[in-house]
């Protein structure tokens, strides 16, 4: 799986957009990009994944560049709530089981 | 919405005792994982298991054992446990399918050896 970086944290406003980056450079065509986050104390949570189109869920929206380089997840109206470490992960599925490997992530304070 | 259910979020076991982690998902998934998490170690795969009764070893599979009967649930076994397996322990269920693998976890268990 590609390699990704991320920034060890950021702050964010509450009601605030909060914009997460990631980089992997090292992508190859058929990797996805995938977003977990984690709150302190409790599994990961999926939040999106995509391939080279932008994808919206309800949590979150995820933004891929044209060179899929670099990705850009967003929170539209952060809470309280998402104050959690935010994992952008890029792998690929060839019908095997493959684990998930998570880096040190994004840790995202959302302040009141 | 896929749920991934741990039987205990918190757990105090003895050095030597077996220890038995239950996780079930209610999705119809193939693949089941089990995974620990330490600080500044990140996730590491125990083991998984691809269908009922299949199993393979992850990367640190030393002093666990695992078991799926069904198709829902898969176990983790603690043998006779020892202070290095505290930890948190996080269970993950996948469908695959489509060149996606979206795995989902459920919440965790704390398990500390005493």
């Amino acid at each position: 799986d590609a390699k990704t970086t991320q920034p060890t944290s950021m702050d964010c406003a509450e009601g605030r957009a909060a914009n997460l980056p990631c980089n992997h450079s090292t992508i190859s065509g058929n990797e996805y990009v995938y977003w977990y986050r984690q709150i302190h104390s409790q599994g990961p949570q999926y939040i999106i994944h995509g391939l080279k189109n932008n994808e919206t869920n309800e949590m979150a929206s995820l933004i891929i560049t044209e060179d899929r380089k670099s990705s850009t997840l967003i929170l539209p109206h952060a809470t309280l709530r998402d104050t959690a470490v935010y994992y952008c992960i890029v792998r690929v599925w060839d019908g095997g089981y493959q684990k998930v490997t998570f880096g040190t992530g994004t840790k995202l304070q959302v302040i009141p | 919405d896929v749920k991934v259910t741990q039987s205990s979020r918190y757990l105090v076991k003895r050095t030597g005792e077996k220890v038995f982690l239950e996780c079930v998902q209610d999705m119809d998934h193939e693949n089941m994982f089990w995974y620990r998490q330490d600080p500044g170690l990140g996730l590491r795969l125990i083991y998984f298991s691809y269908d009922v009764k299949m199993k393979e070893k992850g990367d640190i599979p030393e002093g666990y054992s695992v078991s799926r009967e069904k198709k829902e649930r898969f176990s983790l076994i603690l043998e006779s446990a020892s202070t290095n397996q505290t930890s948190m322990y996080l269970c993950a269920s996948s469908g695959g399918g489509q060149g996606i693998d979206t795995q989902y976890f459920g919440p965790g268990t704390r398990l500390t050896v005493l």
